[in-house]
This record gives C-alpha cells, structure tokens and sequence, in this order.
C-alpha cells in the first residue's frame, strides 16, 4: 500500500519568500506529525494533528510557521519569509493514534529545504 | 519523559552482532522503549519496541534489564545495508516523541 507522501522533494527558494510544503498520509491515518531536521542533527518535532485540529503546536519555532490540515487527510507546512536558518529536512509522519505507547509513526521521505 | 543517552557512533564489521546501548534513568512506570532506524535520505522507520526483559522481532532483539533504565538494541550479523542511524525513544500515549541525535552506525566490509 502506499506510505507517507511529500511534495516537493526538494525546494530551493531565495531568502525572504513563502513556501509550502504537502504531506500525504496514510489513509485512514488520523494523527499527523510535522518535524524539521537539520544537518547532522535529530529530528526536532514542530506539530501535530488529531483529524483537523492541532491540539499541540508547541514546536512551532517562530509565527512565520504555519500549518493547516484539511479532510483529516492532506497538511500543508507554510514557512512565510523563508530565512537561511530554515534549511533543512522537513519530515511528515502519520499513525493510528491508539493511544497506547505502542503507536508506530510512519514516515514520508521528507522535503530538502534550502534557502539561499 | 525520559531523556535518552546513546552513543554517537559506532563502527562493526560485516557479520557481526552489534549492540547499541541506551541510558534512560527516569523512565516512568507508564513508558515504553522504542527504537527506530534512520537511512540516509529518508525518514526514520521503527523498528522495536518493548517494555521490559526481552522482544524480538525480524529485525532486532530488544533486551530491557528489571530496573528498565536502559535497553540494548541488538542486530545480529549486520550487513552494509545496517548503515544507519540509530534512535532510541522513550514513548507514553499522547504525548510527543522526542528523537535525538541517534547512533550513527557504520558497518565496514
């Protein structure tokens, strides 16, 4: 079956522009993650999804972040006034929120940002 | 939840079993460990997970001694294609996961 998918796979874009990021998540996956990584780094979470609503937005580094998720399917991550600080890989996940620990995220291939 | 503390890197050769080791000291009675591997390139992809003494799966054993503060991931006779990162997580229900730098494991032909 089909996993986790991202668009674009990579974005190049100049320091001072809005980007948006898609992530396409397993169907019937109502939770959502958003985490960005950077160069030899871990994976530092951003946001999360229950069906439409973020109940935890606590990642979110600056309000030039955003991000929307529309049908309990499909999210967008907009980054406005993109700067080179936000270089980086940015990784979508979705799961089955069971609600016990075991709940396994599954992972998209993760969009490559660089901001020049 | 706990903080993890994990080995940075590590090298083995083709064929041998490697063990990765994660520290947890403050684990809570509700938590569980979790490890999953990361490839160059791509998202990270579970692997184990367990709650106490022994799990093992297709892919690796997970050992968790009584007192639970730390966990052993185990890949027997790894091959070229183990070369990844390694994260270990401590996970409650409904509460975010954190993932650190991880083990990066380099495995030599």
């Amino acid at each position: 079956g089909a996993g986790v998918s991202q668009s674009p796979s990579n974005k190049v874009t100049e320091k001072g522009k809005d980007v948006e990021l898609r992530c396409d998540p397993i169907s019937g996956h109502t939770a959502l993650y958003w985490y960005r990584q950077s160069l030899g780094q871990g994976l530092e979470f951003l946001i999360y999804f229950q069906g439409n609503s973020a109940p935890d937005k606590s990642g979110l580094p600056s309000d030039r972040f955003s991000a929307e998720r529309t049908g309990g399917s499909v999210s967008t991550l907009t980054i406005q006034r993109t700067q080179q600080e936000d270089s980086a890989v940015y990784l979508c996940a979705s799961s089955i929120p069971t609600g016990a620990p075991q709940e396994t995220q599954y992972f998209g291939p993760g969009t490559r940002l660089l901001v020049l | 939840l706990a903080k993890t503390t994990q080995p940075i890197s590590m090298d083995s050769y083709e064929g041998q079993e490697v063990n990765i080791t994660c520290s947890h000291n403050n684990i809570a009675t509700n938590d569980y460990i979790t490890w999953y591997q990361q490839f160059p390139s791509q998202g990270p992809r579970f692997i184990i997970q367990g709650y106490k003494t022994k799990v093992t799966n297709e892919v690796a054993s997970l050992f968790i001694p009584a007192d639970r503060k730390s966990s052993t991931l185990s890949l027997p006779r790894v091959s070229l294609s183990d070369t990844a990162v390694y994260y270990c997580l401590v996970t409650r229900s409904y509460q975010k996961v954190t993932f650190g730098i991880g083990t990066k494991l380099q495995v030599i032909p």
